[in-house]
């Protein structure tokens, strides 16, 4: 069946480093790829998505690229800052957008 | 414009008793969806309302839950009786209907979510 494996948190980094979160997937056909991050007291926010293969999402300096060779839609920010801190979901849409599937989430803690 | 808003933020229950989940979408979005996130694991699909019908229930885990979604506005989620599983966060997201008409994208909404404990 479909599902999503992203890396385990908590992910620590100082201010400035760089950032990556590996997220692969399992699928059928061809789905959409989606970020969605939550900080701390509010709700899920869509951060970035690709639907289709080689496209690139990005937003807030944040990137992922969608990899069909490697299953893959790793995120990547080039130089972190605190106000980052927060919990990061990959996940993955097929047919229809809204039966998301998810990864089990990676908290991200940025420390100045 | 108002996000979506959940109530409570969180809920602390005993096995057996009932809770009930409230969630206000974004006005104007016909379609509320109801996930959750069990043990702090991956986040997963309940149920799919489009107005007041239910879409696609496939995800509810067991008779112990009932959505509804009267008047096709707010949506409730009751888990009566609640058991120690049912704890985690409970999601809830709306959206615009698809289309050039509905003017949606399928990007979905999200609330803060329902922290449920059921001790």
């Amino acid at each position: 069946g479909n599902s999503v494996t992203q890396m385990e948190g908590p992910v620590t980094l100082s201010e400035e480093a760089f950032l990556t979160i590996n997220c692969t997937y399992t699928a059928t056909g061809y789905p959409s790829l989606f970020w969605y991050v939550q900080y701390p007291g509010e709700g899920l926010q869509l951060l970035l998505k690709a639907t289709k293969a080689d496209d690139k999402g990005s937003n807030k300096g944040f990137e992922a690229t969608y990899r069909k060779e490697t299953t893959s839609f790793h995120l990547e920010k080039g130089s972190v800052q605190v106000s980052d801190s927060a919990v990061y979901f990959c996940a993955l849409g097929k047919d229809s957008s809204y039966k998301l599937i998810f990864g089990s989430g990676t908290r991200l803690l940025v420390r100045p | 414009e108002a996000g979506v808003t959940q109530f409570p933020s969180h809920s602390v229950i005993e096995k057996g008793q009932t809770v009930t989940l409230r969630c206000d979408p974004i006005s104007g979005h016909d379609n509320l969806y109801w996930y959750r996130r069990v043990m702090g694991k991956e986040i997963k699909f309940l149920l799919h309302f489009v107005k007041e019908s239910k879409q696609d229930e496939s995800g509810m885990p067991n008779n112990r839950f009932l959505a509804e979604r009267t008047g096709g506005t707010y949506s409730t989620l009751k888990v009566q009786p609640a058991e120690l599983e049912d704890s985690g966060v409970y999601f809830c997201a709306s959206s615009k209907p698809l289309g050039l008409a509905g003017g949606g994208t399928g990007e979905l909404f999200f609330g803060e979510g329902s922290r449920l404990t059921v001790l």
